[in-house]
C-alpha cells in the first residue's frame, strides 16, 4: 500500500532562516513517483517538483532544493532565506508506476514571520 | 503558461440537489482527475479519465458521483444528490499522460452543501 508522511503539521520560521519540510513514503513498486506542492492561502495548487525512483540526484531551483534518499524513503523539501511569500501549505506526494492518483501526505503547514 | 481552470469558483447548495462543477483541462493533455479536500484534511483522489472513459476511482466516487466530458474541452463532475459531508474543495487536474506524469491542478471549486 502507498503511503505518504508529513510528521510536521505546522512550522514557524523567522523570514531568511533555511527550513526543511519532511517527508517519507511507502511503496511496494519499484518504479515510483514524488511530488511536491504547494498550496498559499488562496487555495490552488502549486506544481514544486516531480521526482522518478530511479533519480536520486538532489535538485535545487533557486531557494528551494530537494533531498531524495531511497535508502530512508525520504523526499525532504528545504527552502534557504525563506521570505514571506513562502508562507502556504506544502504537500508531498506519491504516485505509483501505472497508476493514475497521486496520494498526498497530510501537509505542513509553513508559517514565515516576517 | 497554458493552466487548468474551473467554474464556479464557489457554489453553495442546498442537500439533495444536484451540482455541475466544471473543468477545462490543459489543451493537449489527456489524462483528467477531480480530487476533493475537506478543509483543513489532505487532498484526495476521486476518479482518473482517460478516452471518454473512467479508468480508476476511488472508494469516495460512489453512485452519487458521475464524469462527462461534454464536448473537446469541458471535463465536468456531477453529484447527484449533495450530502453535508461533500461540503470540500474539488480540485480538477489534467496531466500529458500516465505512469507517474506530473499533473496540474485548477484553482478548485469551493463547494458548501447546507
Amino acid at each position: 500500500a502507498q503511503k505518504v508522511t508529513q510528521a510536521q503539521t505546522e512550522i514557524s520560521v523567522v523570514e531568511k532562516e533555511d527550513v526543511t519540510l519532511d517527508c517519507v513514503y511507502e511503496t511496494r513498486d519499484t518504479t515510483y513517483y514524488l511530488f511536491w506542492y504547494k498550496q498559499p492561502p488562496s487555495g490552488e495548487l502549486v506544481f514544486l517538483i516531480r521526482r522518478n525512483s530511479f533519480d536520486e540526484q538532489n535538485e535545487i531551483s533557486g531557494r528551494y532544493s530537494w533531498n531524495f534518499q531511497k535508502s530512508t524513503s525520504s523526499f525532504n523539501f528545504t527552502i534557504t532565506a525563506s521570505q514571506v511569500v513562502d508562507s502556504a501549505v506544502y504537500f508531498c506526494a506519491l504516485s505509483e508506476f501505472l497508476n493514475d492518483k497521486i496520494i498526498f501526505g497530510k501537509g505542513t503547514r509553513l508559517h514565515i514571520l516576517p | 503558461e497554458p493552466e487548468v481552470t474551473q467554474t464556479p469558483s464557489h457554489q453553495v447548495t442546498q442537500m439533495g440537489q444536484e451540482v455541475i462543477l466544471r473543468c477545462v483541462p490543459i489543451s493537449n493533455h489527456l489524462y483528467f482527475y477531480w480530487y476533493r479536500q475537506i478543509l483543513g484534511q489532505k487532498v484526495e483522489f476521486l476518479v482518473s479519465f482517460y478516452n471518454n472513459e473512467i479508468s480508476e476511482k476511488s472508494e469516495i466516487f460512489d453512485d452519487q458521483f458521475s464524469v462527462e466530458r461534454p464536448d473537446g474541452s469541458n471535463f465536468t463532475l456531477k453529484i447527484r444528490s449533495t450530502k453535508l459531508e461533500d461540503s470540500a474543495m474539488y480540485f480538477c487536474a489534467s496531466s500529458v499522460g500516465l505512469a507517474g506524469d506530473t499533473q496540474y491542478f485548477g484553482p478548485g471549486t469551493r463547494l458548501t452543501v447546507l
